[in-house]
């Protein structure tokens, strides 16, 4: 069965610093990747996916991801953070043929000003 | 575009009381529909999927069960909630009959708190 892991699970940054959180799987076959950021009482939102192509994928606010398969990671990433960062961000895998994406446990940041 | 709706958005209810959950998707037609439950710290985790109209799968034996008497609809309930039941429960869609480059959208997600 596919496992995720998100090694971090309390960041905390100041405004500016760079940001990268860690996403690593375990399902060697195809696979579609996601992240979601939850900020504070709210619902999960889309960040950034990947499916093919360009391993580099871009999403919003900034925020960019990186498939590399040989190391079976989509580590998440951000040049400079803001407050507005402060949120729960999810890594997600969806295996080859199944619609159901497994879930990491989440990573907390927090972006003081 | 696609929407999906869900509600209540809060709900305080007494332990040994029923629970109802809905949600509606706009926009689409025979989507795939998930229920997840989210405890604080403990991620994210599935409850039920639905890939159409009555057909239910369970993730986790619980004292909680889904239906879904539409195609857009997808109910969560339960007869008698425990303490444990609390938590922020989110319905989740997405585009039925593909399996590559499946995306999932969350709805806004309803807390409950069993008192």
């Amino acid at each position: 069965a596919q496992s995720v892991s998100q090694h971090n699970h309390h960041v905390i940054l100041s405004e500016a610093a760079s940001l990268e959180l860690g996403c690593n799987y375990s399902y060697g076959g195809t696979v579609n990747l996601f992240w979601y950021v939850q900020y504070p009482g709210q619902h999960l939102q889309l960040l950034l996916k990947y499916f093919s192509g360009d391993p580099l994928v871009k999403g919003i606010k900034g925020f960019e991801a990186e498939f590399i398969k040989s190391k079976f990671s989509f580590n998440l990433r951000k040049p400079s953070v803001q407050w507005s960062d402060t949120a729960e961000y999810f890594c997600a895998v969806l295996s080859g043929g199944s619609y159901i994406p497994t879930f990491g446990r989440g990573t907390s940041l927090i972006v003081h000003p | 575009s696609q929407t999906i709706h869900q509600w209540p958005a809060t709900l305080v209810q007494p332990v040994g009381s029923p629970l109802s959950l809905e949600c509606t998707v706009e926009g689409t037609s025979n989507p795939n529909l998930y229920w997840y439950r989210q405890a604080a710290g403990r991620g994210l985790q599935l409850l039920f999927y639905s890939v159409g109209i009555g057909q239910i799968s369970s993730e986790v034996p619980q004292n909680l069960s889904a239906s879904r008497p539409q195609d857009r609809q997808f109910i969560l309930s339960s007869k008698k909630l425990l303490l444990s039941d609390s938590g922020f429960y989110l319905c989740a869609w997405s585009v039925g009959r593909q399996v590559s480059g499946n995306t999932i959208y969350f709805g806004e997600g309803s807390w409950l708190t069993v008192v």
